[in-house]
């Protein structure tokens, strides 16, 4: 099993769509977690970072379900900008930081 | 302030030849990491770098690839003999106790 798994898409939505994207990972003692947006050709940039059960920032909602072991992000009224790759990185205390492989987001007008 | 710089941005060389990486890290992060992203993949972590700690390198694909810290500041990815599978994104991140990554622009590799 790999160490942290994403469905790599990708999911193709309208404007204004709800979307949601699962992360699951393998280490039970995974502290923090952490989800990156990386647009094409660019490096990746922190989206949001999750240190207990959920986060919310404005649009996004990101989930965690430890007993499962796995992490959503949730974007409501999913916007043009919104298309891009979402990678998720847990981190526990060797600070090794293993990425998923992304799941691409196709927002279409 | 100033963020993850790394150089070159780009570089092109010939198979068979030797290349060094640059990372300059945000100053005062204790940490950091290598990774490599080959086209339309994901990133594939490659060594990281924790204040005077051992580096993990458990992600080195071959004995052609070292990187280094000195001074627990810049970095140097150095990739020997390269090849062809080589060719990819090469980025480095820095991070202290208290923050996530932060990535530099990365430098893209082609092998010829």
């Amino acid at each position: 099993r790999k160490e942290v798994e994403q469905d790599p898409g990708p999911f193709n939505v309208p404007e204004g769509a709800t979307v949601a994207f699962n992360c699951t990972y393998s280490n039970s003692a995974s502290q923090s977690f952490f989800w990156y947006r990386q647009d094409c050709r660019k490096e990746p940039k922190l989206l949001m970072s999750v240190y207990s059960s959920g986060n919310e920032d404005g649009r996004f909602t990101a989930q965690l379900n430890r007993a499962s072991q796995y992490i959503s992000l949730l974007i409501r009224d999913s916007k043009l900008s919104d298309s891009a790759t979402y990678l998720c990185v847990p981190m526990d205390s060797s600070y090794k930081l293993i990425f998923g492989s992304g799941t691409r987001l196709l927002v279409r007008p | 302030g100033a963020g993850v710089s790394q150089s070159p941005s780009n570089k092109v060389t010939e198979k068979g030849k030797d290349v060094e990486l640059r990372c300059d890290p945000i100053s005062g992060h204790t940490a950091l990491y290598w990774y490599r992203q080959s086209l339309g993949q994901g990133l594939e972590f490659l060594i990281y770098f924790q204040g005077n700690s051992a580096p993990d390198k458990s992600g080195l694909p071959s004995d052609r690839f070292s990187a280094e810290r000195t001074g627990g500041s810049v970095s140097t990815l150095t990739i020997q003999r390269t090849q062809q599978e080589d060719s990819a994104v090469y980025l480095c991140a820095s991070r202290d106790p208290n923050s996530p990554l932060h990535f530099g622009n990365g430098t893209r590799l082609t092998v010829t």
